[in-house]
């Protein structure tokens, strides 16, 4: 069965204190992705990966770090943690994109990790 | 900058009835658009999808069309069941730079269906 598998699933901790929520899928997918949704904001990218070893920030990536030293993995790396990155976590991970019609198909979303810094 | 948006935050439908979601995007450089399903504590789940290309694309009681001189998808679910209660994601798919594969999405809408 296809997997994105996040841990942990939900997490309280306190500012300054790093942390790493891990991601692992079991699709031999590139790609992969992190998320955040937070209300009224929706879901917002923070980083990504096209392959092992090759990452690019999204959209959010002011105080995330990532690492994608093998292809399953894709951990989400919090140095410092501040309140306002209280939210909730998703990782993805889609096939890549294909075909002479560019044909897509859909992400995989892990179970979502909810991340409360105070 | 919102390159995807989702208008209305909530709608509310009677069961039986047609559900239609909107979504509008900014850039003309997305190439295929998806729907994703969300219940409360579980991750998004793909719904329906379509490419650029094409106008329409129906999936048992899901339709999304694509009006691309107006920028504009929705999503219709006939007929709406109470199950269909969650928020609904549009995302959108870059197709330039690096980032390939990357998906932007609105900010949903929760669609509440009554018995």
């Amino acid at each position: 069965e296809a997997q994105v598998t996040q841990n942990p699933r939900y997490l309280i901790t306190v500012t300054g204190k790093k942390l790493t929520v891990t991601c692992s899928q079991n699709m031999n997918h590139e790609y992969m992705s992190w998320y955040r949704q937070d209300p009224g904001l929706g879901l917002r990218q923070i980083y990504y990966s096209m392959n092992v070893e090759v990452t690019d920030k999204g959209d959010v990536p002011e105080g995330y770090k990532v690492s994608r030293k093998e292809k399953r993995n894709f951990p989400l790396i919090l140095e410092s943690p501040s309140p306002n990155q209280t939210s909730l976590y998703f990782c993805a991970s889609p096939r890549a994109p294909g075909g002479q019609d560019g044909r897509y198909t859909e992400a995989f979303f892990g179970q979502g990790t909810r991340l409360t810094v105070v | 900058d919102q390159q995807v948006k989702q208008n209305s935050p909530s709608l509310s439908v009677q069961e039986g009835r047609i559900s239609i979601l909107n979504c509008d995007y900014t850039n003309s450089m997305f190439d295929y658009f998806l729907w994703y399903k969300k219940y409360p504590a579980e991750g998004p789940t793909f719904l329906i999808s379509i490419s650029s290309i094409k106008d329409k694309n129906e999936d048992g009681r899901f339709t999304v069309f694509l009006n691309k001189s107006a920028k504009h998808l929705s999503l219709h679910i006939v007929p709406s069941q109470p199950g269909d209660s969650a928020v609904y994601f549009c995302a959108a798919k870059r197709n330039y730079g690096g980032s390939q594969g990357n998906l932007i999405f609105g900010k949903g809408t929760k669609l509440s269906v009554k018995p």
